[in-house]
């Protein structure tokens, strides 16, 4: 089955810098690859997501690159602010499959 | 739209005991799920369900049950609580319109669970 790697466990930056966290994953026929934002005493909530036929997506401050060949995707946060923090999953499904493994998380924290 | 709503939000159980998690979603999605998160960790999905009658299990299915009479109820029933059942609960929803398009899932805010 697939396996999802994710990087660091955790993350310390200071406010106004930039975030990177990153996964890779197994199988190559994965096409789909959420990110989700855990906020403290919440569920994960979708912040970004992307397709196996595009290498890059941005929404304002974040964005997510995918490189195939390699099996790695990676989450960007521009210009952390402190309500950045919380715990960031990624996660990889096949087509059809519906059922995604998630990464163990990383917990980003935003020093002001 | 309420989106995903769960049931109780806190619960302590003494060993042995039983109890129900509800969770209900408005959005008609046909997909439902069940995780468990414990410290430190991600999510392990325990059941998961692709519509009204149909139920298949996750990674950690064991002294867990469910059931999916409609599309908007996935209750996840704990028998004989243990110690290792101590968690967080979250249940998930998601709605797929053809076969190989994944769609993300919507998340509850979650039941914490203590068994003593």
């Amino acid at each position: 089955g697939e396996n999802v790697e994710q990087h660091p466990s955790t993350l310390s930056v200071q406010e106004g810098d930039s975030a990177v966290i990153k996964c890779t994953y197994s199988d190559s026929a994965s096409n789909y690859f959420p990110w989700y934002k855990q906020e403290l005493g919440k569920g994960p909530q979708l912040i970004i997501d992307i397709r196996s036929n595009v290498g890059e997506k941005k929404d304002q401050r974040i964005a997510v690159t995918l490189n195939k060949t390699a099996k790695h995707f990676s989450l960007h946060i521009t210009e952390t602010q402190p309500e950045d923090s919380a715990v960031y999953f990624c996660a990889a499904s096949l087509g059809g499959s519906y059922i995604p493994t998630f990464g163990r998380g990383t917990s980003l924290i935003v020093h002001p | 739209n309420a989106g995903v709503t769960q049931t109780p939000k806190f619960r302590i159980l003494k060993i042995g005991q039983s109890m129900t998690l509800q969770c209900a979603q408005d959005m008609n999605h046909n997909y439902m799920y069940w995780y468990r998160q414990d410290p430190g960790m991600g999510l392990k999905l325990i059941y998961y369900s692709v519509g009204a009658g149909i139920t298949d299990k996750g990674e950690v299915p064991n002294g867990y049950n469910v059931s999916r009479s409609t599309t908007e109820d996935f209750p996840l029933r704990l028998e004989l609580a243990a110690p290792s059942q101590t968690s967080v609960y979250f249940c998930a929803s998601s709605y797929s319109f053809r076969h190989d398009s994944n769609q993300p899932q919507h998340f509850g805010d979650g039941t914490r669970l203590s068994i003593l």
